[in-house]
């Protein structure tokens, strides 16, 4: 079975300084990595995702993540935070088998950007 | 852009009441699901959907859920008689593919309150 454990619910940063949301996964196979954002009162929107191509994953937004197997983690940074960054972000495996790969995600952690 | 849209954006309802949930993914799309958000807790995996048919569903797809796509496009989640513990924000999602890598498209969710 797979899990996603994200460390920190709430995240609190300075305009201009670096984010830093930590995703750490558990999976018996070679995982499918994806970090998604929520902003208030919208659905869930991929910022990136691993799929074994690079470990250095780049999105949308300025962020990006490294996936690293001898930690299993998925770390998702962003060097100058920038107001608009604050929302829920998530981490998430795809899990599954044959065509049904759903997503195991995190319990999200909250990105407060203050001026 | 395409996008999964989810009717309503926020429903009450009495406990015992049916409800229905609607999502309309898009157009091209094969793999289709449900997840649901509990306050305060994480995101959760419900159903899959592919070729008519449910591919997986989880512990808490109970048998007073059910879900349908009855017009090739509609994809509804139904819940027969609602209970306290089934307030939360529902997600619908859908995907063009069965590759794990495909990414997942989601709604914006439907917050369904039972009192």
């Amino acid at each position: 079975a797979q899990s996603v454990t994200q460390l920190g619910s709430h995240v609190s940063v300075s305009e201009g300084a670096l984010v830093l949301l930590r995703c750490n996964y558990s999976s018996s196979v070679p995982p499918y990595l994806f970090w998604y954002v929520q902003y208030p009162n919208q659905g869930l929107q991929l910022l990136l995702k691993y799929t074994s191509a690079a470990t250095l994953v780049k999105g949308i937004n300025g962020f990006e993540a490294e996936f690293k197997k001898s930690e299993t983690s998925f770390h998702l940074t962003k060097p100058s935070a920038h107001m608009s960054d604050a929302a829920e972000y998530f981490c998430a495996v795809s899990a599954g088998g044959g065509s049904n790969y759903k997503l195991t995600f995190g319990k999200g952690t909250l990105l407060t950007v203050n001026p | 852009e395409p996008e999964v849209t989810q009717t309503p954006s926020h429903q009450v309802t009495q406990m015992g009441q049916e409800v229905i949930l609607r999502c309309v993914p898009i157009s091209n799309h094969l793999y289709f699901y449900w997840y649901r958000q509990i306050l305060g807790q994480k995101v959760e995996f419900l159903v899959s959907f592919y070729n008519n048919e449910i591919s997986e569903k989880s512990e808490i797809f109970d048998d007073q859920f059910s879900v349908e796509r009855p017009d090739g496009s509609n994809f509804t989640l139904k819940i027969r008689s609602t209970k306290l513990e089934d307030s939360a924000m529902y997600f619908c999602a859908s995907r063009s593919g069965g590759d794990p890598n495909t990414e997942a498209f989601f709604g914006q969710g439907t917050r369904l309150t039972v009192v």
